[in-house]
């Protein structure tokens, strides 16, 4: 089967770093995406990692291991409006057809 | 403002009473898709649409129908709606599907449509 795997729940400190982690198994891969979604929101787009490494985006980056099956979500700084749930999800094929991850819920604590 | 409209945002209603959520957006996008959100699942996909006339199955697409007449809108009808569907749809897009594209991999998701079915 596909699966997306990723913790249904982390909690962490105001101010601290926190990483979300998503291993995966797919028939193909293109891409992991990783998405924001507050209660009651749409899903807003994050970032995308095509190749293994790390993407830098402001307090938020991404990391890729094509060779592992993983990648993770690292927030730093974390701030109170950080609480939401966060989507990984892979592109499988050359049609746009995503797998998502149930999701995991971030908890901040000042 | 770039955007992806979803109507009703909030419906309430009976087994086997055909109903259509609208979904349109103002970005000139290629690709289309509808996904459904149900509680510790994720989003999964129920159609998507990678141009106009061009549509295919996601990977949950029974009970639904969808249609891309023209570019910017992608309703999605339940014929026959049943309790199982009672769920929370999102409408995305994105500008192309084709994977070099660097816009092909940012979708951009409508507020979402949460309906009952009773």
């Amino acid at each position: 089967g596909q699966s997306l795997e990723q913790p249904s729940e982390v909690t962490a400190v105001e101010g601290a770093i926190v990483q979300i982690n998503c291993t995966y198994q797919t028939s193909g891969f293109y891409g992991l995406s990783w998405y924001q979604q507050h209660d009651g929101g749409a899903p807003t787009f994050l970032s995308y990692n095509a190749l293994d490494g790390l993407e830098e985006t402001g307090r938020f980056s991404s990391f890729l291991s094509r060779s592992d099956s993983y990648g993770y979500l690292l927030l730093q700084e974390l701030q109170m409006k950080d609480s939401a749930s966060y989507f990984c999800a892979v592109r499988r094929d050359s049609n746009y057809q995503l797998i998502w991850g149930a999701g995991t819920k971030l908890i901040i604590k000042p | 403002e770039a955007q992806v409209t979803q109507n009703p945002r909030y419906l309430i209603t009976v087994t086997g009473k055909k109903l259509t959520v609208t979904c349109s957006q103002n970005m000139n996008h290629e690709y289309m898709s509808w996904y459904r959100q149900d509680p510790g699942l994720g989003l999964r996909q129920i159609y998507y649409s990678m141009n106009v006339e061009v549509t295919d199955k996601g990977d949950v697409p029974e009970g639904y129908k969808v249609s891309r007449k023209e570019k910017r809108n992608f309703p999605l009808i339940l014929e026959s709606p049943s309790p199982n569907q009672t769920s929370l749809y999102f409408c995305a897009s994105s500008l192309s599907a084709v994977f070099h594209n660097s816009g092909a991999n940012v979708l951009t998701f409508g507020a979402g449509s949460r309906l009952t079915v009773l």
